[in-house]
């Protein structure tokens, strides 16, 4: 299947810093990229996707790039706050692959007052 | 985006027991998803629930050991067969309205064998 490496597995940061998590994939046929934010005990929640139409997406403090020659997605989180602390994962979708999504390890972001 | 409830929320089970989780959607969903994450690790797709006919499986998972059911399109439970410590995880139910439609999970059910 898809690989999907994401990096760093830990970031810390300080409230009001920007945080920026890569991912990288190797197969041309992903067309669909969204992040999720996933706080203890509850289950992923979509914070931000990006088609592979598109080079970049933003919402409020949140944004997405996606560089599709160089086959990397990155999200970019500005002015951090204590409650952006959470493990986010990456995820693709192939344009054939019915719906699945294949998901990278996670990174724990932890963001210090 | 579609409220899903998954139940139970945890349990606790005895080995070599089976425990049934069930997903309920407050709106139709053509796609259904039942993923397994392992202790501090990522999401790992178990199968696709489809309505009507038998679920589809990913590599590694069968359906001998996790039956799935789709009665209709709000609706999905999978089941844990004999289980063993290793199947210790959160067991997560996802949907999307279409396969091209952005996918949404529910707060998963936290299962520990003892």
């Amino acid at each position: 299947g898809e690989n999907v490496e994401q990096h760093p597995s830990t970031l810390s940061v300080q409230e009001g810093d920007s945080a920026v998590i890569k991912c990288t994939y190797s197969d041309s046929a992903s067309n669909y990229f969204p992040w999720y934010k996933q706080e203890l005990g509850k289950g992923p929640q979509l914070i931000i996707d990006i088609r592979s139409n598109v080079g970049e997406k933003k919402d409020q403090r949140i944004a997405v790039t996606l560089n599709k020659t160089a086959k990397h997605f990155s999200l970019h989180i500005t002015e951090t706050q204590p409650e952006d602390s959470a493990v986010y994962f990456c995820a693709l979708r192939r344009i054939d692959s019915w719906g699945k999504l294949q998901f990278g390890a996670g990174t724990q972001v932890v963001v210090t007052p | 985006s579609a409220v899903i409830s998954q139940k139970p929320s945890r349990d606790i089970c005895q080995r070599g027991t089976s425990l049934t989780i069930q997903c309920q959607v407050d709106s139709q969903v053509t796609m259904m998803f039942w993923y397994r994450q392992q202790p501090g690790q990522s999401l790992t797709l178990i199968a696709t629930a489809n309505q009507g006919s038998e679920a589809t499986y990913e590599s590694g998972f069968v359906i001998d050991k996790f039956p799935i059911s789709r009665p209709n399109l709000t609706f999905s439970t999978l089941t844990v067969s004999n289980m063993s410590p290793e199947d210790s995880s959160i067991y997560l139910c996802s949907v999307s309205g279409t396969e091209n439609q952005p996918q949404h999970f529910g707060d998963g059910t936290r299962l520990s064998i003892l």
